[in-house]
């Protein structure tokens, strides 16, 4: 089958930088998407990784290990903004997007 | 980038009753569309997958019958519930992809999402 999973939670201090996990099972790969949602708000696109290496884009970056099933979401400078949940996802071969469970990232003043 | 919006952002109707959710793609050409649905605190799942002028693919458990699907043309596919129920209230969310220009296959542009509650 496919999954992913990542930690539910995770809290960090504003101006620090935290990473978010996500190890994935599945049979057909094509990438691994990352999302932020907000409380109330619809997910917005945040990075994808479709070969092994980092990704950056800003205070976010993203890297993916295909032979590990692994990836993570790096994200440097938190503001309070940040505090949101985000979800890893991986696309199938149809193009579907499988989301994991979500963490939930607080930042504290 | 793309911009995807649906209507209504919000509905509440009573017990019984059918609600249609529209998902337009306002500035590409939207293939595929995709449903989510989304419970408080959880993560999306999908419900189907619609393709244009072809009848919509539905995730294991997902009753075809209702939530019905259709996508008629190539910016609008459509969402009924049909004789909702209390534990149909949920947070229901399009996505489109599979289309050219500034949209790459890559990334699915996510419409606001629609919260239905059914007294």
């Amino acid at each position: 089958g496919q999954s992913l999973e990542q930690p539910s939670e995770v809290t960090a201090v504003e101006g620090a930088i935290v990473q978010i996990n996500c190890t994935y099972q599945t049979s057909g790969f094509y990438g691994l998407s990352w999302y932020q949602q907000h409380d109330g708000g619809a997910p917005t696109f945040l990075s994808y990784n479709a070969l092994d290496g980092l990704e950056e884009t800003g205070r976010f970056s993203s890297f993916l290990s295909r032979s590990d099933s692994y990836g993570y979401l790096l994200l440097q400078e938190l503001q309070m903004k940040d505090s949101a949940s985000y979800f890893c996802a991986m696309m199938d071969s149809s193009y579907k997007l499988i989301f994991g469970s979500g963490t939930r990232l607080l930042v504290r003043p | 980038g793309a911009v995807v919006s649906q209507h209504p952002s919000w509905v509440i109707c009573k017990s019984g009753t059918s609600v249609k959710i529209e998902c337009r793609s306002l500035d590409f050409q939207a293939t595929t569309m995709f449903w989510y649905r989304q419970f408080p605190k959880q993560s999306l799942m999908l419900m189907a997958t619609s393709n244009e002028g072809s009848k919509a693919t539905y995730e294991q458990g997902v009753e075809k019958d209702k939530f019905l699907i259709n996508h008629a043309s190539l910016t609008l596919s459509t969402l009924t519930v049909t004789s909702a129920h209390p534990e149909d209230s949920s947070f229901y969310i399009c996505s489109a992809g599979g289309t050219s220009g500034s949209s790459s296959y890559n990334e699915q542009f996510f419409g606001p999402g629609t919260r239905l509650t059914v007294l």
